[in-house]
Parts: C-alpha cells; structure tokens; sequence
C-alpha cells in the first residue's frame, strides 16, 4: 500500500513563526499536494508538485511557500504564520495528473497558531 | 471561477434509509473522482467516472455520472453505522488537469 506520513499529527505556534510541515510518501509518486480542509469549504490545493524542484500554485498559495528537492518528500513552509492560517493540512500524492487510482492521503497536521 | 459544489451539506438518517449526495460542477469533468472521509480520519479514495452515463457499483454504494459530464451522484442503499463519514467529491474540468473538491457532505446515521 501506498503511504503518505505527515510529520505532525497536531502543532501549535505562535503568529509570526515559520512554520514547516513535512510529508513523505514511499511509492515513488511523481505528484504531491498540499491541501488545506476547513468546516464548509471543502478541500481547497494551496500547492502541488509534478516533479522534483517542479511546484504550481494552488487555489490559495498566499502565506505559504513549497519545497520539492527530493521526490518522495513535500513541505508547506508558513513564513510568517497567522492566526487565520489555522486550519487541518492534509498531504496528497498520486501517480499521475488524473490517476485512476485517486489520491492517496496522509493523516492531516492540525495546525493551531496562537 | 470554477466551483463543484455538493448538497446536502449534512444529512443524517435512520440506519437502514437510503442516502444519496449530489455533486453540481459549473463546467464540463473530464472525470469525476469520490472519496471518504470517516470522523477524525483523511480522505480515502472509492472510484473515479470517466464517461458520460457512466454507471458504478460497489456494494451498497452506486456512483453515477452524469449525461452531461456536469454532474454526478453517490446513492448508498440501507445505511449502516459505518457509513458514517464525510464525502468527497472531486472533478477535473475539461482541459485542465487539476481536480477541484467539492464541499463534502457529512453523513450521520442513527441506530
């Protein structure tokens, strides 16, 4: 089975850190995502990767910034975190754009800044 | 800008009541994605729809595409407890490869 670990379950920070979540998926995926999953509004992409060093902005990239140097692991950097940033993060990678085989999720980072 | 949207927002049903969750894109899918998400859990994948009218069973659960490749539904015959969860949906408009989530609808079943 296809597995995407996500370092943090739960982090609390403060406004203004920089933040870093890490996910790491072990199927030799060639595409990753960062989505962000608010009460009422679905699941909504902040950044995906198509490739190693390769990143396209989402619908929400603002506040956040990526990193792609090896193919297995994607991070969400918050540069400067703030309080409307909290939100549960969910990691994604998949085979292909458009894989038949869906999304394969991490467990989510819930994220608090305080 | 591009929306799929998905009622009901919440429903919550007798065990053994059908259920159904619609999904409404603004555009033409080239495919249409289902997923679910148990409480406190991270969405899981149930089965992509490729073609207009495309009919899919998996168990109690029948997934339909619409004839005009805008929507899409998810029919749960007689609910169990575990059906419990939020669902997903998730398209990708035509031309694009990028697969825009719905909202999600949260499904409660009382024993």
């Amino acid at each position: 089975d296809v597995k995407v670990t996500q370092s943090s379950r739960y982090l609390v920070k403060r406004t203004g850190e920089k933040v870093f979540l890490e996910c790491v998926q072990d199927m030799d995926h060639e595409n990753m995502f960062w989505y962000r999953q608010d009460p009422g509004l679905g699941l909504r992409l902040i950044y995906f990767s198509y490739d190693v060093k390769m990143k396209e902005k989402g619908d929400i990239p603002e506040g956040y910034s990526v990193s792609r140097e090896k193919k297995e692991r994607f991070s969400l950097i918050l540069e400067s975190a703030s309080t409307n940033q909290t939100s549960m993060y969910l990691c994604a990678s998949s085979l292909s754009l458009g894989d038949f085989y869906g999304y394969t999720f991490g467990s989510g980072t819930r994220l608090t800044v305080v | 800008g591009q929306q799929v949207m998905q009622i009901p927002q919440y429903q919550h049903v007798q065990e053994g009541e059908d259920f159904t969750t619609y999904c409404n894109s603004s555009t033409t899918l080239s495919n249409i994605q289902w997923y679910k998400q148990r409480p406190g859990g991270h969405p899981v994948f149930l089965i992509q729809l490729v073609k207009s009218g495309e009919v899919k069973k998996q168990k109690r659960l029948t997934f339909q595409f619409g004839e005009a490749k805008k929507n899409s539904s998810l029919h749960i015959t007689a609910t169990q407890t575990t059906d419990v969860g939020t669902y997903f949906c998730a398209g990708v408009p035509s031309g694009t490869y990028k697969y825009i989530f719905g909202t999600g609808t949260r499904l409660k079943v009382l024993a």
